[in-house]
């Protein structure tokens, strides 16, 4: 059955801290995303990863970065985290042959 | 311009009947696929169907069917005899360039609501 974890489903945080969310896949994947969902906008794409070690901006990186030191796992930071980054967080990954993305269950951040 | 169109924020439909959810995109890139995905109370994306450009017929998977309209770019997804467990958000996708890369873009989303 086909795995893709996030490390937390509910997280609150401080204005000002450094934010990781962390996002591992068991398939083995080459491509990896991150998107946040806010109400009326749908997801929309902050960060993806076609090879370790490679990232590509999406349409909103702004206040973002992210790390893929290893294939399976993909991880998003908010250097310093301000209220409006409180939304839900959902990673992604695909590999090439398949139509599928395949999504974790979310992390709804709040920032206070 | 929005790439990804979907016009219904709710819709509400009574159990056992048939409900078209709308979508519309606009892309210039003649290789394309549109996707629906469902999204529960619970959180997770359930992908639920895929319609390629180049495809000839309208995609099915069981009673999801999608009326892809290609010269009006159009990729409503009709759910058929709808049940409870069908209440959720569902949301329509498209990529643009070949199946290799995926970076989706998503519409806003339309709530379904079904009632017994």
């Amino acid at each position: 059955d086909v795995k893709v974890t996030q490390s937390s489903r509910y997280l609150v945080k401080r204005t000002g801290e450094k934010v990781f969310l962390e996002c591992v896949q068991d398939m083995d994947h080459e491509n990896m995303f991150w998107y946040r969902q806010d109400p009326g906008l749908g997801l929309r794409l902050i960060y993806f990863s076609y090879d370790v070690k490679m990232k590509e901006k999406g349409d909103i990186p702004e206040g973002y970065s992210v790390s893929r030191e290893k294939k399976e796992r993909f991880s998003l930071i908010l250097e310093s985290a301000s209220t409006n980054q409180t939304s839900m967080y959902l990673c992604a990954s695909h590999s090439g042959p398949s139509y599928e993305q395949y999504f974790g269950p979310g992390t709804r951040l709040t920032v206070t | 311009a929005q790439k990804i169109t979907q016009t219904q924020p709710g819709m509400f439909v009574q159990e056992k009947e048939a409900v078209t959810l709308d979508c519309t995109y606009d892309t210039s890139d003649p290789s394309y696929g549109l996707f629906w995905y469902k999204q529960p109370s619970s959180g997770e994306m359930i992908f639920l169907i895929y319609q390629g450009s180049y495809d000839q017929q309208n995609a099915t998977e069981g009673r999801y069917s999608l009326n892809f309209q290609k010269a009006r770019k159009s990729a409503n997804l009709v759910i058929s005899a709808s049940q409870l467990g069908d209440s959720a958000m569902y949301f329509c996708a498209m990529r643009e360039g070949g199946t290799g890369f995926q970076k989706l873009v998503f519409g806003t989303g339309t709530r379904l609501l079904v009632s017994p």
